[in-house]
Formats: C-alpha cells, structure tokens, sequence
C-alpha cells in the first residue's frame, strides 16, 4: 500500500524568509512523487516530480524539492517567499514498482505568506 | 482556453436525484480520472480510465458510476445522490508515461451540494 503524509496542516512564514512545507511517505517499491499547489477556487496546478535521476528536483515558481529515501522523505522549499505563494499544497505518491497507477494524496497543507 | 474543463462549476441538487458531471480535455491524453476533495482529507480517486475500453474502480467507488463516450470525454454520475456526497470533484488526465511525463493535469472543479 502506499500513503503519503503532510504533518503540518498550516505554515505561516514572513515574506522573504525561505519556506519548507514537509511531505513523507511510505511505498513497497519505489516512488514516483509530486507537489501540487491549489489556489482558492481553482484546480491543482502541477509544480514538480521526482521520478528517478537527481535527488534536488526543480519546478515551477522558484520551488524545488529534495527526494531523501533514507527518511522518506519529499519536502518542498523555496528560498523567498512571496505572498503570492500562500495557497494549498498537495504532496501525492505512485508506487510504480509495485504496479501502482494511482496517486494518493496528502491532506493537504496551508501555507500563509505574511507581508 | 483550458486543457481539461469541466461542466457544470457548480450544482445544487435534492437527495435522491441522479446527477452527471462531465470531463473534457485538449491534451490529447489518454487516462483521465475522477477525485472528490473533502476538506482535511485531501483528494481521494473515484475511477479512472486508461482508454475507451477501459475503465477501473478508484478508492471510493461505491454510490458513483463513469462513462468515457470518447478519449477526450469522462463522465462522472450520482445514480442517487445522497447528502455525504456533497463535495469538490475534479477531473484529470495524463499522459501514458513515455519518457517521463506521469504527472497529472487537472480541470478547475465542480462544486456539487445535496441537499
């Protein structure tokens, strides 16, 4: 089985600060992972992924990721935050080793950008 | 105009009436998917399906049945809408996995209310 937690259910940050929302999870096989942002009112937008290769993924918005398989690890970052940044965000996995073909998705953290 | 759209945005409708909301998507992918989102529980996987022909139970199938009438059009239905069904439901879709590309794109969303 695979699942994904995100432990924190909101993150406040100052704007300029640099900012980690954390993802963790669990899988039998290897993961494929995925951020994803959701704005009030809109779909989720796609930020980045690891699917192998590079353990430091980059994305969209200035966000990047490291992959830590030793503790499960997918934590997203960004040096400076924006108020813009402020919005929901989604960790999601795919066991691909095991045959998976679905996601499953964390419950999702708020981050807050403060002016 | 987007990708993937989704009709209606928003539904009001009675308990016990059958629903239908409706995927359609320009980017040419092959797999599409339903999700619910409900808050504080992320997003969880209703159906999804790989082509026409083939279509596959989600997490939380029970109480909804889909319909993929062609390979840019998935749609969701409420046999019987019951209150606990009242949630954010979004469609998705992407690409078969060649070299690399599994992330999902996803459609704006339908806010369904049963009352």
């Amino acid at each position: 089985a695979q699942s994904v937690a995100q432990p924190e259910d909101q993150v406040n940050v100052a704007e300029g600060n640099p900012l980690t929302v954390k993802c963790t999870y669990s899988v039998s096989g290897n993961p494929y992972l995925f951020w994803y942002v959701q704005y009030p009112n809109r779909g989720l937008q796609f930020l980045l992924k690891y699917i192998t290769g590079d353990n430091l993924v980059k994305g969209s918005y200035g966000f990047e990721a490291e992959f830590n398989k030793s503790q499960t690890s997918f934590h997203l970052k960004k040096p400076s935050a924006l108020v813009s940044d402020s919005a929901l965000y989604f960790c999601a996995v795919r066991d691909w080793e095991a045959g998976s073909y679905q996601l499953t998705f964390g419950k999702g953290t708020k981050l807050s950008v403060i002016p | 105009d987007a990708d993937v759209t989704q009709t209606p945005r928003n539904r009001i409708t009675k308990t016990g009436k059958r629903i239908m909301l409706e995927c359609s998507q320009t980017k040419g992918h092959d797999r599409m998917y339903w999700y619910r989102q409900d808050p504080g529980l992320g997003l969880r996987l209703i159906y999804y399906s790989f082509d026409v022909k083939d279509i596959n139970k989600g997490e939380i199938s029970d109480g909804y049945s889909v319909s993929r009438q062609a390979q840019a059009k998935f749609s969701l239905s409420l046999e019987s809408a019951i209150p606990n069904q009242t949630a954010l439901y979004f469609c998705a879709t992407s690409d078969f996995g060649a070299s690399g590309k599994v992330e999902q794109y996803f459609g704006p969303g339908t806010r369904l209310t049963v009352t």
